[in-house]
């Protein structure tokens, strides 16, 4: 069965850093979107992607994030400067298209700020 | 967005039925109830989704009541491998993103 997948799996960098996550989404998916878990809270909407460009982002998707899809298969989330706030885990979720019910969602990078 | 509300925690025993239930007394006409759940260091997977009827699956059963208000996810045998916490979510037809609560915690006893 086709999956999402991300590296790294685990990511620690120095407050100030930039850092990028890497998703690699199911092939035929036209939406993709990043979510973000701080440790032991919720799941948080980041941005969706749809057609090279955003198509919502929340509060939290401010200035220092931005989103790419630099190639035909990779799905990218850059993290411009980072913060200690930063940590979290980030999940890379898609589907098929704008009427498909299930997002399937990758195995999530844990981004740990020093 | 909709709220919904789940308890935050329940227990079963393995190979049992566990009815996990879900209040949505704000939900529109155009709401979807979907389920999704997050078993440890894992992300979302989804499990079900439903508009007005009850909904059957590999994974589960969603049954929703009459006024649409409140809905149960049903495991009808329960495994080890199904504790995780579970997310019931209102989404919008055309709607992208998911917009998650706390959800319930599941806890299966030996």
């Amino acid at each position: 069965e086709p999956e999402v997948t991300q590296t790294p799996s685990h990511q620690v960098t120095q407050m100030g850093q930039e850092v990028i996550l890497r998703c690699v989404p199911i092939s035929n998916h036209l939406y993709f979107y990043w979510y973000r878990q701080i440790l032991g809270q919720k799941v948080e909407f980041l941005v969706s992607f749809y057609n090279n460009e955003i198509s919502e982002k929340s509060e939290i998707f401010d200035d220092q994030f931005s989103v790419e899809r630099p190639d035909g298969s990779n799905f990218t989330l850059k993290i411009r400067s980072t913060k200690l706030e930063d940590s979290a885990m980030y999940f890379c979720a898609s589907n098929r298209d704008r009427f498909s019910d299930t997002q399937y969602f990758g195995p999530g990078t844990r981004l740990t700020v020093l | 967005d909709a709220k919904t509300t789940q308890p935050n925690s329940m227990e079963s025993n393995e190979e049992e039925p566990v009815h996990l239930p879900c209040n949505h007394s704000t939900i529109s006409g155009t709401d979807y109830i979907h389920w999704y759940r997050q078993l440890p260091s894992q992300g979302p997977e989804y499990v079900i989704h439903g508009l007005t009827s009850n909904v059957n699956n590999r994974m589960a059963s969603l049954a929703i009541a009459e006024d649409r208000k409140s809905s149960t996810l049903i495991l009808h045998r329960a495994t080890l491998r199904d504790a995780a916490v579970y997310y019931c979510i209102l989404r919008d037809q055309g709607a992208q993103k998911l917009v998650f609560g706390q959800g319930t915690r599941l806890t299966i006893n030996p």
